[in-house]
């Protein structure tokens, strides 16, 4: 069974610093990774996605993450944040070889950006 | 392409009181799924389909039915509401396994559940 942990429930920063919220996943069999955004009262939106190649993958609005096999990890960063930034982020695992789409969550980190 | 919709946006039942969430997809996908969100919790699979007349259930099924009859709609059924229930809903739908995609599942904007 695969699993996504998210180790921040909340990262507080203040705008033009940088920020990596983290996601280790664990999984018997080789996945493709997700990070969606969620910004209040709406729904999920695809940040980025890692599904083979460059380890080093870019998103929307200036984030980016990094798919680390050896830990088990795909952290997401991004160099300098803006208010614009406030919301919440999902990690996702989905398996190769599994059910067409299935994804699992994690818990979801909120960022909150601060003037 | 109006993408993903949902819809009531929001919602307010009776224990006991039955309703069906509607979710509906104009991308021509054969995936559809549907996830509750609740806090802390990230969002949970309730049940998904690989295409019209297949279904399979997910994480937390119990108290969930739904159907597939056509590729662009995938309601999803409370048949009899409970507190527990309260939650925001999640449709998403994705594009075949193998094609431009590969498993990124696009959501619609969500149903507010409250069940008093």
């Amino acid at each position: 069974a695969q699993s996504v942990t998210q180790l921040d429930s909340q990262v507080p920063v203040f705008e033009e610093a940088p920020v990596e919220l983290r996601c280790n996943y664990s999984s018997s069999v080789s996945v493709y990774l997700f990070w969606y955004v969620q910004y209040p009262n709406q729904g999920l939106q695809l940040l980025l996605k890692y599904l083979s190649g460059s380890t080093l993958v870019k998103g929307i609005n200036g984030f980016e993450a990094e798919f680390n096999k050896s830990q088990t990890s795909f952290h997401l960063r991004k160099p300098s944040v803006h208010i614009s930034d406030t919301a919440e982020y999902f990690c996702a695992v989905s398996d190769l070889g599994g059910s067409q789409g299935n994804l699992i969550f994690g818990k979801g980190t909120k960022l909150s950006v601060k003037p | 392409n109006a993408g993903v919709t949902q819809t009531p946006k929001f919602q307010v039942l009776k224990t006991g009181q039955s309703m069906t969430l509607q979710c509906a997809q104009d991308m021509n996908h054969e995936y559809m799924s549907w996830y509750r969100q609740d806090p802390g919790m990230g969002l949970r699979l309730i049940h998904y389909s690989v295409g019209a007349g297949i279904t399979d259930q997910g994480e937390v099924p119990n108290g969930y039915n739904v159907s597939r009859s056509t590729t662009e709609d995938f309601p999803l059924r409370l048949l009899s509401a409970a507190p527990s229930q309260t939650s925001v809903y999640f449709c998403a739908s994705s594009p075949p396994k193998g094609l431009a995609g590969n498993n990124e599942q696009f959501f619609g904007p969500g149903t507010r559940l409250t069940v008093l």
